[in-house]
């Protein structure tokens, strides 16, 4: 199985701020990346696929890029709206699996 | 639009078995596969398998066979997860999630809202 390594569990951070959150791949996934928001009591949702496609309605303050076997979804400017944890997830197996998530919290 | 209802909760007994429903609406059924995910409390996503509705072909997480069966209602738009001898490791909230219907695309475009299950006597 690809496992998914989310490095930071949580982040501390202020409105306003720059946020990078990384994934790690334990193989080449070809991009087959996707990230997704997940806000307390609600299912995720689908922010960016292929590792750098935004998913129509989603704030252009968020990005994603990599290749091979990192990835990284970043937000400029933190909105109060986008805090939530956040997961990737590869599907270039079939054995889809998920990064551990990494909470975003304010200062 | 592109829906997938679930129902909000089940309550069951250790030891039984629950069957639960994502019912589609706004796309074609059999057009695109259905997975389910699970997630514990306070936990991560867990991927559960997929179903492909069109001949109901199935795909399992190694760890979830023998746990989950995965079936699905073609004249009703229905997918189905069933979960046996329940134990408290099952209580969690089970997501049904539609995937994409390219190769490229694989990634879970629409989501239910989830149907949390309490294994409880």
């Amino acid at each position: 199985d690809i496992q998914m390594t989310q490095s930071s569990s949580s982040f501390s951070v202020s409105l306003g701020d720059r946020v990078t959150i990384t994934c790690k791949a334990s193989e080449d996934i070809y991009n087959r990346l996707a990230w997704y928001q997940q806000k307390p009591g609600n299912a995720p949702r689908l922010l960016i696929s292929g590792a750098t496609s935004l998913e129509t309605g989603v704030p252009s303050r968020f990005s994603g890029s990599g290749s091979g076997k990192d990835y990284t979804l970043s937000i400029t400017s933190l909105q109060t709206e986008d805090v939530a944890t956040y997961y990737c997830q590869q599907y270039w197996s079939t054995m889809y699996t998920f990064g551990g998530g990494t909470k975003l919290e304010i200062k | 639009q592109v829906q997938l209802q679930q129902p909000g909760a089940e309550l069951v007994k250790p030891g039984a078995s629950v069957k639960l429903s994502c019912k589609a609406s706004g796309y074609t059924f059999t057009s695109y596969w259905m997975h389910w995910v699970k997630q514990r409390p306070g936990q991560g996503l867990e991927w559960i398998g997929e179903i492909d509705p069109s001949d109901s072909y199935t795909n399992y997480n190694q760890k979830f066979k023998g746990k989950a069966t995965l079936t699905v209602d073609k004249s009703s738009s229905t997918a189905y997860m069933q979960l046996s001898s329940l134990t408290s490791e099952d209580s969690a909230v089970y997501y049904c999630a539609r995937r994409g219907a390219q190769r490229a695309d694989w990634y879970f475009d629409v989501w239910g809202a989830g149907t949390t299950v309490t294994v409880s006597s």
